[in-house]
């Protein structure tokens, strides 16, 4: 069985200012991570996601995370972020071979400020 | 191609009424998934599925909760005789998959049930 730590349920930041949201995870067995975003009212989106190779992965609109498997952790960051990037962003976590069968966090609410 | 559509997108329910939610997946995806989340809190797997067969339904209530996904049609989640413990966003995920690699799934905008 897996377990997904989001420890933060709230990040206030200020516009253009950086940003990192904490994930780590619990697992015996080899994972697949990622991230969605939740907009209000919204479906989730998949934000990126790590299968294998190089640990830091990167999605279009800015956002990174980088897989640390000592500290089983998978942080998001984004240097600088928009008053757009306001959503929930939930880390999750699937069983290699074990379909898309994805156990969440319980997200983190990232509110961007002017 | 349209994505997952999930519907209906609000739904009110009287304590006892019964609930069906539909799901169509993305075209060509075989694999379906139902997630249930409730306030504040994050997405709890609740059944996993293929075409005519329940694959994983370790997170579905013992009682009341059934899931299917016919040969032909949407995949229906069916909430019976419904409680206000049962509101919250229901949501439906499909994708493709390969064996050890996985791929994407598609989230569809959820159903928001409301037990009154």
């Amino acid at each position: 069985a897996q377990s997904v730590t989001q420890l933060d349920s709230q990040v206030p930041v200020f516009e253009e200012a950086p940003v990192e949201l904490r994930c780590n995870y619990s697992s015996s067995v080899s994972v697949y991570l990622f991230w969605y975003v939740q907009y209000p009212n919204q479906g989730l989106q998949l934000l990126l996601k790590y299968l294998s190779g190089s640990t830091l992965v990167k999605s279009i609109n800015g956002f990174e995370a980088e897989f640390n498997k000592s500290q089983t952790s998978f942080h998001l960051r984004k240097p600088s972020v928009h008053i757009s990037d306001t959503a929930e962003y939930f880390c999750a976590v699937s069983e290699r071979g074990g379909g898309n069968k994805l156990t969440f966090g319980t997200g983190t609410q990232l509110k961007v400020e002017l | 191609n349209a994505g997952v559509m999930q519907n209906p997108r609000h739904l009110v329910r009287r304590r006892g009424q019964e609930a069906r939610l539909r799901c169509s997946p993305m075209k060509g995806h075989s694999h379906v998934y139902w997630y249930r989340q409730l306030p504040e809190e994050g997405l709890k797997f609740m059944v996993y599925l293929q075409k005519e067969n329940i694959i994983d339904e370790s997170g579905m209530p013992k009682e009341r909760f059934s899931a299917e996904f016919p040969k032909e049609g949407p995949s229906i989640l069916r909430i019976q005789q419904v409680v206000r413990g049962d509101s919250a966003a229901y949501f439906c995920a499909s994708s493709l998959y390969r064996g050890e690699m996985n791929t994407e799934a598609f989230f569809g905008q959820g159903t928001r049930l409301t037990v009154v």
